[in-house]
């Protein structure tokens, strides 16, 4: 059965701090894998996106997050976090073989000023 | 350009009762898909539409509907509704046909509460 698994549900960081979240998936087929952010109070907005080439994608605020095909792993990071990125954050493949986009259980990041 | 419009933005309902939810994608995108939102189950995938027709199905009960019509809105319908019902329900659309290469665009969501 295809799944996506978020390591951490809740994580929480003081600012400066370098953040890793894990997000593994179980898809056969081609995978797109994008990671999502829910701030307080808004809507689902894209942070970055997978979909072919170079493994290490940057997307907005700083984030970055790195395809690896061999482990089935597509981890979200950030140098060094700031109080604005408190908010859950979700991983989400997508199989060649369903169509769906699939979402993990979220991690909520709490960062302390 | 706007975003997702979902309407309304809130819903009180009793149970028993049924309950539609409206979704306009951005203009230009034709696939719609629908997700539901609780604390314990997370994001879960109801359903997706393209050019009027079901797509892809989740693993919810026949209570849960929806359908799409010619300009691409999508409504979603909930019978006979229970209190596990209560959720945030999401509408994401994407460009052209969606799918895989494509990126889905959410909207704010409909909060129901079931009592």
């Amino acid at each position: 059965a295809q799944s996506v698994s978020q390591h951490n549900h809740h994580v929480i960081l003081s600012e400066a701090a370098s953040l890793e979240l894990g997000c593994n998936y179980s898809y056969g087929g081609t995978v797109n894998l994008f990671w999502y952010v829910q701030y307080p109070g808004q809507h689902l907005q894209l942070l970055l996106k997978y979909f072919s080439g170079d493994p290490l994608v940057k997307g907005i605020k700083g984030f970055e997050a790195e395809f690896i095909k061999s482990k089935f792993s597509f981890n979200l990071r950030k140098p060094s976090v700031q109080w604005s990125d408190t908010a859950e954050y979700f991983c989400a493949p997508r199989s060649s073989n369903t169509g769906k986009l699939i979402f993990g259980q979220g991690t909520t990041l709490q960062v302390k000023p | 350009k706007a975003g997702v419009t979902q309407t309304p933005r809130y819903l009180i309902k009793t149970r028993g009762q049924q309950v539609t939810l409206s979704c306009s994608p951005i203009s230009g995108h034709r696939s719609v898909s629908w997700y539901q939102q609780t604390p314990g189950q997370g994001l879960q995938f109801l359903f997706e539409y393209f050019s009027e027709t079901q797509r892809n199905k989740g693993n919810f009960p026949g209570r849960f509907s929806g359908r799409q019509f010619s300009n691409s809105r999508s409504e979603m319908n909930v019978s006979t509704l229970e209190l596990g019902d209560s959720a945030l329900y999401l509408c994401a659309s994407s460009f052209g046909t969606g799918g895989l290469n494509t990126e889905a665009f959410f909207g704010q969501g409909t909060r129901l509460t079931v009592v």
